[in-house]
């Protein structure tokens, strides 16, 4: 089955740059999603399709995705972004399953 | 505004059964394909199953399969997740999630907030 790795954690100071990585094998060649998760609370979808925001995102999140890695970029962190970030992709060959990766908890600082 | 309410979670012994429900209101309910998604305490989220917004196409994670069923009343605007023979391992919050399309290949767009269930003797 098709396996996505994220970094256990990533910290960074307020107003700097956070980027959560997700790899998994020729991940370019998929869509990827990603899903910010608050403690006590459902995950919220951030970045659909590689690179596109839901309506109420900020535009400080933002998304890429080539090769065998696709990144979750948060620019101008806040403390409010402090929060874990799954990445999600579909598996086309395992009968459709849905993949998450492990989970990444951002820290700011 | 998309509402997802789940509800059958509790605590249940190792090898009985538990039917979980999920009220969906503020969509057009059969537009959409449909998952069930868990988080086991302090861990990842966990894919448990997805179904088509026709019941066409149904998938189940390895961990659940042939133990769990999903399911879907379009007229009563409801899914559901019959799960028996439970596990210690089974315990989680169960969320029931709604797809962004009528079969399931993109991203999930809305989450309830779940309801527990909790595997012991």
């Amino acid at each position: 089955s098709y396996v996505l790795t994220q970094p256990p954690s990533v910290s960074v100071a307020p107003g700097q740059t956070a980027r959560i990585t997700c790899g998994g094998n020729n991940i370019g060649s998929k869509s990827v999603h990603w899903y910010q998760q608050k403690p006590g609370q459902a995950p919220v979808l951030v970045v659909y399709d590689d690179s596109d925001r839901p309506s109420g995102i900020p535009e400080r999140f933002s998304g890429s995705n080539s090769g065998n890695t696709a990144t979750l970029t948060i620019s101008r962190v806040e403390a409010g972004d402090e929060a874990d970030y799954y990445c999600q992709v579909w598996d086309s060959s395992t009968l459709r399953n849905v993949v998450f990766g492990g989970g990444t908890k951002l820290t700011v600082l | 505004e998309v509402q997802l309410v789940e509800s059958g979670g509790g605590l249940v012994q190792p090898g009985r059964s538990l039917r979980l429900s999920c009220a969906a209101s503020g969509f057009t309910f059969d537009d959409y394909a449909m998952h069930w998604v868990r988080q086991a305490p302090g861990k990842g989220l966990e894919w448990v199953s997805g179904i088509s917004w026709n019941s066409g196409s149904i998938g189940y994670a390895d961990s659940v399969k042939g133990r769990f069923t999903i399911s879907r009343d379009n007229a009563k605007n409801s899914l559901y997740l019959q799960m028996n023979s439970l596990r210690a391992e089974d315990t989680a919050l169960y969320y029931c999630a709604k797809d962004s399309s009528s079969s399931w290949g993109l991203s999930i767009d809305y989450w309830g907030q779940g309801t527990l269930v909790t595997v012991s003797s």
